[in-house]
């Protein structure tokens, strides 16, 4: 089955402290990787993607991913979490529609993450 | 410059009633897409348009009917609003076979 699991709903950092954000996919097409921000009351941005090119990515923001094929995993993390950095992120991974025909994007249930002072 | 917007962003209805979505992206994208946001926060694709025409047409009840007059506009029509409709729904696009897809800032829909 093709699936995006991200494990846990919402972390807590303080300010300063290193960001792990985790996803682990399945998907039955080579995978391209994507973790989008959200904002509160915003639409959802890229902060980097994975598309078959380096493993190590590096985004917007001063976060970044590697892509783990051995470890289906596509974890996101950055050095020293800032305040702004509170927001909904998802990770999402191509894969194929119900019909078989094309290629969609699935998306993991979100993380919300708190940076307190 | 907006590059994918919609309208209205807030929607606010009785049950029963039909209401439409409109959302148009200037980026130049073939592919435009519709999703559902709950109020947890998961984000469920409805529908993706490419070129004018329908290719994703997930398991989204027929009260829920998407128009695409060009290919950078992709409107959602939903007749006989029931709660369960409340959400925000999103617009996205994307460039074909890039995946990389571009949101808008979203329409709250409340269903009274």
């Amino acid at each position: 089955a093709q699936s995006v699991t991200q494990l846990g709903s919402h972390v807590s950092v303080s300010e300063g402290a290193l960001v792990l954000l985790r996803c682990n996919y399945s998907s039955s097409v080579p995978p391209y990787l994507f973790w989008y921000v959200q904002y509160p009351n915003q639409g959802l941005q890229l902060l980097l993607k994975y598309t078959s090119a380096a493993t190590l990515v590096k985004g917007i923001n001063g976060f970044e991913a590697e892509f783990k094929k051995s470890e289906t995993s596509f974890h996101l993390t950055k050095p020293s979490a800032h305040m702004s950095d509170a927001a909904e992120y998802f990770c999402a991974v191509t894969a194929l529609n119900n019909a078989g025909n094309n290629r969609k994007l699935i998306w993991g249930l979100g993380t919300s993450l708190a940076v307190n002072p | 410059d907006t590059a994918v917007s919609q309208t209205p962003k807030y929607l606010v209805t009785q049950m029963g009633n039909d209401k439409s979505i409109k959302c148009e992206q200037n980026l130049g994208h073939d592919t435009m897409y519709w999703y559902k946001q709950d109020s947890k926060k998961f984000l469920k694709i409805m529908f993706s348009y490419n070129n004018k025409e329908l290719i994703i047409n997930e398991t989204v009840p027929n009260r829920f009917s998407p128009k695409s007059p060009d290919k950078a506009h992709l409107n959602l029509h939903i007749n006989s609003l029931e709660l369960g409709d409340s959400a925000v729904y999103f617009c996205a696009s994307s460039q074909a076979e890039v995946y990389e897809q571009y949101f808008g800032p979203g329409t709250r829909l409340t269903v009274t």
